[in-house]
């Protein structure tokens, strides 16, 4: 799924830093993801957007925050206020039905550590 | 909300032989099922999906059943190779507007490991 980009490949926060998780697709898909994938868990969402300018929290939002503010871009910023933020956070993208699912393709992901 | 269960955790299997990872959901208004293969630090990839309106689907090598009433569905993969290993991804998901928005909820994966 070469449409689906994200960086860093690799980030490292500092106690009370928030970060910025980068995502970007060029499919032309109006559906954004973003989900935390930690060992034995498998995929949580975090929040979610279908259209521009309008997204929703998913299971375990605290302490997270995104934008979107074009339909290619969905910002994921890690905050101080999330305090286990060790994990591999991957981004997806569908196309957006509304009727049926459409299929969610993956980013490459980061993997966010703690210094 | 949704709640889907993913067995075994782990799977070991011969090369050549077959390969079943069983999933359950909850909820009976989950009406898309895609399965995930994602191999060591890599992306996530859909490998197959199946809808409620259907009750198998193949690919290939790759199959999927979909039980309604029992709310479960399963992976099967046939005659594994090496290149099967990876960590499998079962998730769950109500289409459309009303069935907010596409969301997944997914298994804990299996780790395959197929064996020469």
């Amino acid at each position: 799924d070469g449409g689906i980009t994200q960086s860093p490949k690799y980030l490292f926060r500092k106690e009370g830093q928030n970060v910025t998780l980068s995502c970007e697709q060029n499919l032309n898909h109006d559906a954004m993801y973003w989900y935390r994938q930690d060992p034995g868990q498998g995929l949580r969402l975090i929040y979610y957007s279908q259209i521009v300018n309008d997204f929703q929290k998913g299971d375990i939002a605290e302490g997270y925050s995104v934008s979107r503010e074009k339909k290619e871009s969905f910002p994921l910023t890690v905050t101080s206020a999330q305090k286990n933020p060790t994990a591999f956070y991957l981004c997806a993208s569908s196309a957006y039905g509304t009727r049926r699912n459409q299929p969610q393709h993956f980013g490459d992901g980061t993997r966010l550590s703690i210094l | 909300g949704e709640n889907v269960e993913q067995h075994p955790s782990t799977l070991s299997v011969q090369e050549g032989d077959s390969a079943v990872i069983k999933c359950t959901y909850s909820d009976s208004a989950s009406n898309y099922f895609p399965w995930y293969k994602q191999e060591l630090g890599k992306r996530p990839q859909l490998i197959i999906d199946i809808r409620s309106n259907v009750g198998e689907k193949k690919d290939q090598r790759i199959a999927v059943t979909l039980n309604k009433t029992a709310k479960h569905f399963s992976l099967h993969i046939t005659e594994t190779q090496p290149e099967d290993s990876a960590v499998y991804f079962c998730a769950a998901s109500k289409g459309g507007i009303t069935g907010g928005g596409n969301k997944l909820t997914f298994g804990t994966g299996t780790q395959l490991k197929v064996e020469l």
